[in-house]
């Protein structure tokens, strides 16, 4: 079975550091999520893709927060710096088209000291 | 806005009870309905989903779930749960009125034991 994959799976940086994530979502997936989760609450929405064109980014901290996703396949999400408050789990998921069913990775569980 | 609501935040129950979950969203329009699972140290997964048709939804390990559109819930349930269902359950909604953008619970930790 097709699967989103991420990488790292867990980053530990200190405040004010660069990370980057990794995301390559199911074949033929146009679109593209990342999402934000804190322990205990639902994931929220960071940007979403449809192809290599952003089509909702209205809740990414675009001071420190970038997304890409060149080509149209995989996508990488940048904080810079990073700050204590964005430890966290970042999600990425993809689906067939916009309305479609939405597909998880595994996440990436970042730490900030 | 649109909203989820779970009004289970932490659930515990013995192997072999009745589960029923509670989830009321608040849109009027045509909505799409998702349950989500995510076990101890893994991804979320899809349990089940409704689009349209018949309103009781199953979904795999042996979960249903039931749109009332008159209730504007989707509650999930299961017969019996297994030691094996401990997980945090998430109920989600897209809605034409959002962009399709799934609009998700706080969640609801269920804990079961053997």
């Amino acid at each position: 079975e097709a699967e989103v994959a991420q990488s790292p799976r867990y980053k530990i940086t200190e405040k004010s550091q660069a990370v980057a994530f990794w995301c390559d979502p199911i074949s033929g997936h146009a679109t593209l999520y990342w999402y934000r989760q804190i322990l205990g609450q639902g994931p929220e929405l960071l940007v979403q893709f449809q192809d290599e064109s952003v089509v909702d980014d209205s809740q990414l901290p675009k001071d420190r927060f970038s997304a890409e996703r060149l080509k149209g396949v995989d996508s990488t999400l940048k904080i810079q710096p990073a700050e204590l408050g964005d430890s966290a789990m970042y999600l990425c998921a993809s689906s067939l088209g916009r309305t479609g069913t939405q597909y998880f990775g595994p996440g990436t569980r970042l730490t900030v000291l | 806005a649109q909203s989820v609501s779970q009004h289970n935040h932490h659930v515990i129950l013995s192997e072999a009870a009745s589960l029923e979950l509670g989830c009321n969203y608040s849109y009027g329009g045509t909505v799409n309905l998702f349950w989500y699972v995510q076990y101890p140290g893994q991804h979320l997964q899809l349990l089940l989903k409704y689009f349209s048709g018949d309103p009781l939804v199953k979904g795999i390990k042996g979960f249903e779930a039931e749109f009332i559109k008159s209730k504007f819930s989707f509650n999930l349930r299961k017969p019996s749960v297994q030691w094996s269902d401990t997980a945090e359950y998430f109920c989600a909604v897209t809605t034409a009125g959002n962009n399709r953008k799934l609009i998700w619970g706080l969640g609801t930790s269920l804990a079961v034991n053997p």
